[in-house]
């Protein structure tokens, strides 16, 4: 099965640039979209198709993706962007599959 | 505005059944495939389901296959899931999901419901 990896934890002092990794065989291939998780709520979409951003969310959230690993880019961070951030694509034979989630501390 | 409200979640015991229900408005509702996705309290996301835009095609993770059913009721602006032989793993938060307008055979959630809980326990 196809399996995606994120760190556990990301921490960032407040201000400054988070990034979030999500690695696996060849993910550039694939369109990469990303969720953030707050407690007690359902993930908000925050980037899809890699690197498109939904109306709403702030310009400080980026994506990228090339070789084996995509990346959500968080430009200076706020208070309010802790929270938790998982990667998701789709696989032609299992259907959707999620990275494991990154939990994002603002320092 | 976009809402998606889901519902139905209930403590159940092992080898039960249970439907969940998922309630749509502010969009077309019958231009869009749903899914549904799980999340085991304080662990990560898991996908468990999928239905097209007229409830002529679904799929669903392995762990659920042949246990649960999805299905939609267009006229209702609503989809279900039908959970039957629930096991003590199928405990989690069940979150109904719209599929993205700008998928193109690679799916995204740019929705989601609240989430229902569902407790498998004797």
């Amino acid at each position: 099965s196809y399996e995606l990896t994120q760190p556990l934890s990301v921490s960032v002092a407040l201000g400054q640039t988070a990034r979030i990794t999500c690695g696996a065989h060849n993910i550039g291939d694939k369109n990469v979209h990303w969720y953030q998780q707050k407690p007690g709520q359902g993930p908000v979409l925050v980037i899809y198709r890699d690197s498109s951003r939904p109306s709403g969310i702030p310009e400080r959230f980026s994506g990228s993706s090339s070789w084996n690993t995509a990346t959500l880019t968080i430009s200076g961070v706020q208070a309010e962007d802790e929270a938790d951030y998982y990667c998701q694509v789709w696989d032609i034979r299992t259907g959707g599959v999620f990275g494991g989630g990154t939990n994002l501390t603002v320092l | 505005e976009v809402q998606v409200v889901d519902s139905g979640g209930a403590v159940v015991q092992p080898g039960g059944s249970l439907r969940l229900s998922c309630a749509a408005s502010g969009f077309i509702f019958d231009d869009h495939a749903m899914h549904w996705v799980r999340q085991v309290p304080g662990k990560g996301l898991e996908w468990v389901s999928l239905i097209n835009w007229d409830g002529t095609s679904t799929s669903y993770a392995d762990s659920v296959k042949g246990r649960f059913t999805m299905s939609r009721d267009n006229s209702k602006n609503s989809v279900y899931l039908h959970m039957n032989s629930l096991r003590p793993e199928d405990t989690a938060f069940y979150y109904c999901a719209k599929e993205g307008t700008y998928s193109s055979g690679w799916p995204y959630f740019d929705f989601w419901g609240q989430g229902s809980l569902v407790t498998v326990s004797s």
